[in-house]
């Protein structure tokens, strides 16, 4: 069955760079129109959207995160990885990952990430 | 700055029908949007309930459906049941340099 598990750290500090990991099983990240995106929601606040990387390398950013953000995958180890630099105490939030295959169909359980001195 | 609006709540009674809407501040949406609908809980990841407007999920109830309505993406539940109490998220896309743009959620009470 499909899955996906996001890993990373639970507490960054500001200014320093946080890094993501999203491992995918039961498809590949080489499948044809395939994609993993990245998403996140501050505690009690809606969803919002980050990144997405297709099959074909095809790559996406958020317009008011682009300049901190940078999505790539590692097809061999069905990884996604994402990096988010300068991390602020606004960037509290937990982060999901999703598959976009028929839609965003299926998603990780989150990772909290505290952004915290 | 794109923004993609939803009401911030609304309320349904049991087995009654209610509507959803989504609206771009880019104007009308339509089919190439690719709208897609969440339903999430407290202390879950969300879950997908519609995708490319009106397409279902192998595990979406057949109460939920989606369409286009007066120029807004909309998801109506039709005999809503207890278990439908939840936030319900519509997300946009707008091309690849834009990407896509999340609405910032309906809260459902079944009251």
């Amino acid at each position: 069955q499909v899955t996906l598990k996001e890993s990373g750290p639970v507490l960054v500090k500001p200014t320093e760079t946080l890094t993501l990991t999203c491992t995918v099983s039961g498809f590949s990240l080489s499948n044809a129109r395939m994609g993993v995106s990245w998403i996140r929601q501050p505690p009690g606040k809606a969803l919002e959207w980050l990144a997405h990387i297709f099959s074909n390398d095809e790559k996406s950013y958020s317009t008011s995160l682009k300049s901190r953000l940078t999505i790539s995958k590692d097809t061999s180890k069905s990884q996604v990885v994402l990096t988010m630099t300068n991390m602020d105490p606004v960037d509290t939030a937990t982060y999901y990952c999703a598959r976009i295959g028929s839609g965003f169909d299926y998603w990780g359980q989150g990772t909290l990430v505290t952004v915290s001195s | 700055q794109t923004v993609v609006t939803q009401e911030p709540s609304l309320t349904v009674s049991p087995g009654g029908t209610v509507t959803l809407t989504c609206a771009s501040s880019t104007g009308a949406v339509t089919s190439g949007y690719y709208p897609n609908w969440f339903q999430q809980k407290p202390g879950q990841a969300p879950r997908a309930l519609i995708y490319s407007t009106s397409n279902k999920h192998s595990w979406t109830p057949a109460r939920f459906s989606g369409s286009l309505l007066g120029g807004k993406a909309a998801l109506t539940l039709s005999g809503v049941q207890p278990e439908d109490e939840a936030e319900y998220y519509c997300l946009l896309y707008y091309g690849g340099a834009q990407g896509w743009v999340f609405g910032g959620g309906t809260k459902l009470t079944v009251l």
